[in-house]
């Protein structure tokens, strides 16, 4: 099983502010690692895949980068809607298992 | 329009089941892979089955093999879990996704299985 370490394991920030959280995997996933917000009371949405790629009709502020066992995920300038708990996962195993991590919670400072 | 709807959860005892069931619209649903992800409230999600196109290929997550089968109609455009010998550890939300890549690109609201004695 590929294990997914998050952190930090939350973050305070104000509006306007960058985040920057992180996902290490247990072993390299090559670029096959998507990244997930959920708010409360909602199901996960994607945000990244394969690593660095944006899905349909997420801001331009969200970019994500990394390769192998290291993952970073940036928001450029927090806006309100964006503090909300971010999970990263990794689909490199075949057959699937498919892995998240613990996620980070993003919060208003 | 996109909807995806989970239904059937509930609550039940340890070794009972349950059939979860997932109506999907406007998702081409029999063109993609589709899965069962589970959440409990406060941790990460949990992927735990997956079907290929046409319900031959079934994957599973080693806790719930044999105890949990996962199905699609694409005829109804639905999608199923059949849960069986249910464990305390089995509760979260169930989250009916579709699978593009490998990663979860569309959610449903998910539906609730609680297993309590």
């Amino acid at each position: 099983e590929i294990v997914l370490t998050q952190s930090p394991v939350s973050l305070s920030l104000s509006p306007g502010e960058r985040a920057t959280l992180s996902c290490r995997a247990s072993q390299s996933v090559d670029s096959r690692l998507a990244w997930y917000q959920q708010k409360p009371g909602q199901a996960p949405r994607l945000l990244i895949h394969d690593a660095s790629t944006r899905a349909t009709g997420i801001p331009a502020r969200f970019s994500g980068s990394g390769s192998g066992t290291q993952f970073t995920l940036i928001i450029s300038s927090l806006q309100s809607e964006d503090f909300a708990v971010y999970y990263c996962q990794q689909y490199k195993n075949w057959p699937p298992w498919y892995t998240f991590g613990q996620g980070t919670k993003l919060e208003i400072k | 329009e996109v909807q995806v709807v989970a239904s059937g959860g509930g609550w039940v005892r340890p070794g009972g089941s349950l059939r979860l069931s997932c109506a999907a619209s406007g998702i081409r649903f029999s063109s993609y892979w589709m899965s069962w992800v589970r959440q409990v409230p406060g941790k990460g999600p949990e992927w735990v089955a997956t079907v290929n196109l046409d319900g031959n290929e079934k994957f599973y997550l080693d806790s719930v093999k044999g105890r949990l089968t996962i199905s699609r109609d694409n005829d109804r455009n639905s999608l199923y879990l059949q849960m069986d010998s249910l464990r305390v550890e089995d509760t979260g939300v169930y989250y009916c996704v579709r699978e593009t890549g490998a990663f979860f690109d569309i959610w449903g609201q998910g539906t609730m299985v609680t297993v309590s004695s």
